[in-house]
């Protein structure tokens, strides 16, 4: 799997969109990017995957690069309870690809 | 749809106990992974399992370590004679197809006096 990197913090206001970069420069074709976010003490959530075109859903939004070398994670309208570690991995989405491999993550705060 | 169940949330043992963990996966779910972390530490994968099968244990220390996901009930996580390095959050989760994206417990804490 593709290596990523990430900040290793940011902060945001209450309200604000935040916004979390991720550099992948390695990914191959056939790698999704995925995010995660674990917020303290709780069991990692899944927030969003894509592979080349932007995705939205309910939680966020994923804006990929066209080199997909890079993707963004957007929350629109960041609250307190989004402060949590962002992880963003890269892997293939077949059947022999099941291990999400965890980084260090940005922590995000959310601060009021 | 209740999502991945994972039980006791909290789990002290001495050292030398035995450690059960059990995990409960999404409804429709038939794969299950566990995966550590250590304090101050990120997730690490363990093990990957369907349904009586153990698919990928790469993850998982070679002694007193090992997991089952039954025909029946939930998949549990066993750690023999525990030892005070054991303390770590465990989580599960659970995909309907390998590869495709994983829920997770909310983790079992094991604290080892």
């Amino acid at each position: 799997d593709a290596k990523t990197t990430q900040p290793t913090s940011m902060d945001c206001a209450e309200g604000r969109a935040a916004n979390l970069p991720c550099n992948h420069s390695t990914i191959s074709g056939n790698e999704y990017v995925y995010w995660y976010r674990q917020i303290h003490s709780q069991g990692p959530q899944y927030i969003i995957h894509g592979l080349k075109n932007n995705e939205t859903n309910e939680m966020a939004s994923l804006i990929i690069t066209e080199d997909r070398k890079s993707s963004t994670l957007i929350l629109p309208h960041a609250t307190l309870r989004d402060t949590a570690v962002y992880y963003c991995i890269v892997k293939d989405s077949g059947g022999s690809n099941y291990k999400l491999t965890f980084g260090k993550g940005t922590l995000l705060t959310v601060n009021p | 749809n209740a999502g991945v169940m994972q039980n006791p949330r909290h789990l002290v043992r001495r050292r030398g106990q035995e450690a059960r963990l059990r995990c409960s996966p999404m409804k429709g779910h038939s794969h299950v992974y566990w995966y550590r972390q250590l304090p101050e530490e990120g997730l690490k994968f363990m093990v990957y399992l369907q349904k009586e099968n153990i698919i990928d244990e790469s993850g998982m220390p070679k002694e007193r370590f090992s997991a089952e996901f039954p025909k029946e009930g939930p998949s549990i996580l066993r750690i023999q004679q525990v030892v005070r390095g054991d303390s770590a959050a465990y989580f599960c989760a659970s995909s309907k197809e390998p590869g495709t994206e994983a829920f997770f417990g909310q983790g079992t804490r094991l604290t080892v006096v």
